[in-house]
């Protein structure tokens, strides 16, 4: 049992390329998140997903686009990287208590971390 | 507008003695709470959660305290132990699917 993984742990970008985080969990947890942290700012959400084939916007969505095709895969992508997207990416995932549809999760279980340097 | 605020980026605590970690919120409709653990190049870890409905919960030497009308909580830790210096995020929720994290706080216990 892996939890959840992420790929990958570290990458360096030039501006204006682009990449995709891939983020996968094996606990059959039905919601996943994308948090970027940086210094002084905590983790802040990127975008979520409630179940495979759904995703939604967090407080920091600009410059990211994500995809859940498969309820253990949750992709971050940037089209066109930024010096500002310099960070490092957390995924997340958990699962309702009370089962699915519920408003409070269970705890959230977070990977290690992809550490991302845009030159 | 931060809705989570923790005011103190560092403490440091003698051994066995108490560590208090502080949180303050400004949203009052966030009824779920939670304490998370982090060390150097890991993913945060769940440490302790409270619901709006109880003002006190406990596990083990990790306590949280939850004074709604003040909107604060804070986590308490006896006695500190050396491998409790990480930093420390609280987290809230108000009946969504999302949680909005505070800034954290380096807690450094000295042996």
């Amino acid at each position: 049992n892996a939890g959840v993984t992420q790929t990958p742990k570290f990458r360096v970008l030039k501006t204006g390329q682009s990449m995709t985080l891939l983020c996968a969990q094996d606990m059959n947890h039905e919601y996943m998140y994308w948090y970027r942290q940086d210094p002084g700012m905590g983790l802040r959400l990127i975008h979520y997903s409630v179940g495979e084939g759904t995703t939604a916007k967090g407080e920091v969505p600009d410059g990211y686009n994500v995809s859940r095709l498969k309820k253990q895969n949750f992709l971050l992508g940037l089209e066109s990287a930024a010096p500002s997207q310099t960070s490092v990416y957390f995924c997340a995932s958990s699962y309702p208590l009370g089962g699915a549809g519920g408003p409070h999760q269970e705890t959230q279980y977070f990977g290690p971390g992809t550490r991302l340097l845009v030159l | 507008d931060q809705q989570v605020k923790q005011n103190s980026p560092s403490l440091s605590v003698q051994e066995g003695r108490i560590s208090i970690l502080n949180c303050d919120y400004t949203n009052s409709m966030f009824d779920y709470f939670l304490w998370y653990k982090k060390y150097p190049a890991e993913g945060p870890t769940f440490l302790i959660s409270i619901s709006s409905i109880k003002d006190k919960n406990e596990d083990g030497r990790f306590t949280v305290f939850l004074n709604k009308s003040a909107k604060h909580l804070s986590l308490h830790i006896v006695p500190s132990q050396p491998g409790d210096s990480a930093v420390y995020f609280c987290a809230a929720s108000g009946g969504t699917y999302k949680y909005i994290f505070g800034t954290g706080t380096r807690l450094k216990v000295l042996a």
